[in-house]
């Protein structure tokens, strides 16, 4: 069965650097999703994607964060100056469509930690 | 009121019994339902979506919808310890955007 990839698994970094997270979605998906979760919180929406432009950002997602499509495959998080805060499980996730009647298929995450 | 609200557990439960896991809501809006399974330190892996009210049963998954009294449920048969895990559910409207929220899940022990 296809899924969604995630690269790294763990990424571990101090507060105020940089970190890329990166995914590869489904390959005939078009709709492309970041969420994160925070130890013991619910799965949180951050941001949709859709023909290399964001379709809706949360709250959350403010000017430390940006998303993009460097090439055909790959679907990256960027967090600028990391916070602890930003300490959490991120997980990827695509659609073939934005509709909620096609399924949603999420990666196995990134467990990010900023000391 | 929380927009979906879940009974956080833990709930532990005998190998081969019955489980029972719900989830209330209070956004009217909702109309599509879905069920996550979320291992430890993995991705919520899709179980059970439903349309607006009713029900669907998938092997030994039954998954209501209430939508009048905002409720939804998801049954587990002959629970097997593979089925410990965290359980989501999910609700949206029409797209997978800000409108797409998640309980806040269920921990669900079985034991053999």
């Amino acid at each position: 069965e296809p899924e969604v990839t995630q690269t790294p698994s763990h990424q571990v970094t101090q507060m105020g650097q940089e970190v890329i997270l990166r995914c590869v979605p489904i390959s005939n998906h078009l709709y492309f999703y970041w969420y994160r979760q925070i130890l013991g919180q619910k799965v949180e929406f951050l941001v949709s994607f859709y023909n290399n432009e964001i379709s809706e950002k949360s709250e959350i997602f403010d000017d430390q964060f940006s998303v993009e499509r460097p090439d055909g495959s790959n679907f990256t998080l960027k967090i600028r100056s990391t916070k602890l805060e930003d300490s959490a499980m991120y997980f990827c996730a695509s659609s073939e469509f934005r509709l909620t009647n096609e399924k949603l298929f999420f990666g196995s995450g990134t467990q990010l930690s900023v000391l | 009121q929380k927009e979906v609200e879940q009974d956080p557990g833990p709930l532990s439960v005998p190998e081969g019994a019955i489980v029972s896991l719900n989830c209330t809501y209070s956004n009217s809006a909702f109309q599509y339902f879905m069920w996550y399974r979320q291992y430890s330190r993995k991705g919520p892996e899709l179980l059970m979506y439903t349309y607006s009210s009713g029900n669907k049963e998938d092997g030994r998954f039954t998954a209501q919808v209430d939508k009048s009294s905002k409720y939804i449920s998801l049954f587990i048969r002959d629970s097997q310890p593979s089925d410990s895990a965290t359980y989501l559910c999910a609700m949206s409207g029409d797209n997978y955007g800000q409108n797409f929220v998640f309980g806040p899940g269920t921990r669900l022990s079985v034991l053999p």
